[in-house]
């Protein structure tokens, strides 16, 4: 049971737009504290994605972006490719763990 | 370009320990980060371990907390991960990583190292 909730799976056509969400509670993303979010593609290390809510690290392309209110955050992929194919982790920290904490990821599939 | 490499043995007995260590190039481990592992057993997510200051302070996951170990070797510029008296339940893929001081994500991560716990 992870501290942050996922869907286990979403997804898409190619082209499309998908959201993947990621619920905490008040002692992590209720708290104020920001949350990340990771790709993992198929047998790799996991990569940054998006940090602070909504910022892009270099060389990830504007096709990602996020978003955070209050206990909730989502994760948004428009223009969906077959590389996009992957496992995504949002990631936050837990005032009660006092540490980093992780959602249980999410496979999102492209039709 | 900063780059970490995990290393050590791929399979450890049941009741036994566990040490990893991860070699740290294009940034210096006193450096304002906290180095990190973070584990993902086969076909599971990832856990966060614990991370380490230079200084000498830790965090560990309280579910790890007693059996888990993150130390610093600054003459090597490395990190390393001990974790005792291991079980199957322990066998992961075993990610170190960086996170920078005053933040909360981890930029840099290691390729990863499969640690097998069996007899």
């Amino acid at each position: 049971q992870s501290v942050l909730t996922q869907p286990p799976s979403v997804s898409g056509a190619p082209g499309q737009k998908v959201t993947i969400s990621c619920t905490g509670t008040s002692s992590n993303l209720g708290a104020g504290f920001d949350v990340h979010w990771y790709r993992q593609l198929p047998g790799t290390a996991p990569t940054l994605l998006i940090y602070d809510n909504n910022n892009r690290p270099s060389g990830v392309p504007d096709r990602f972006s996020g978003s955070k209110s209050g206990t909730s955050a989502s994760l948004d992929i428009t223009g969906l490719q077959a590389e996009d194919e992957a496992d995504y982790y949002c990631q936050s920290y837990d005032t009660s763990l006092t540490g980093s904490v992780f959602g249980g990821g999410t496979r999102l599939t492209v039709l | 370009q900063v780059q970490l490499q995990e290393s050590g043995p791929g399979l450890v007995k049941p009741s036994g320990t566990l040490s990893l260590t991860c070699a740290v190039s294009g940034d210096s481990i006193s450096s304002a980060n906290w180095w990190t592992w973070v584990r993902q057993p086969p076909g599971k997510g990832l856990e966060w371990i614990g991370e380490m200051y230079h200084t000498g302070s830790t965090n560990y996951n309280p579910s790890l907390t007693s059996r888990v170990t993150i130390s610093v070797d600054k003459s090597k510029n490395l990190f390393s991960l001990r974790l005792r008296s291991v079980t199957a339940a322990d066998t992961a893929v075993y990610y170190c990583a960086r996170r920078y001081t005053g933040y909360d994500y981890l930029d840099y991560w290691g390729l990863g190292t499969l640690v097998t716990v069996s007899s």
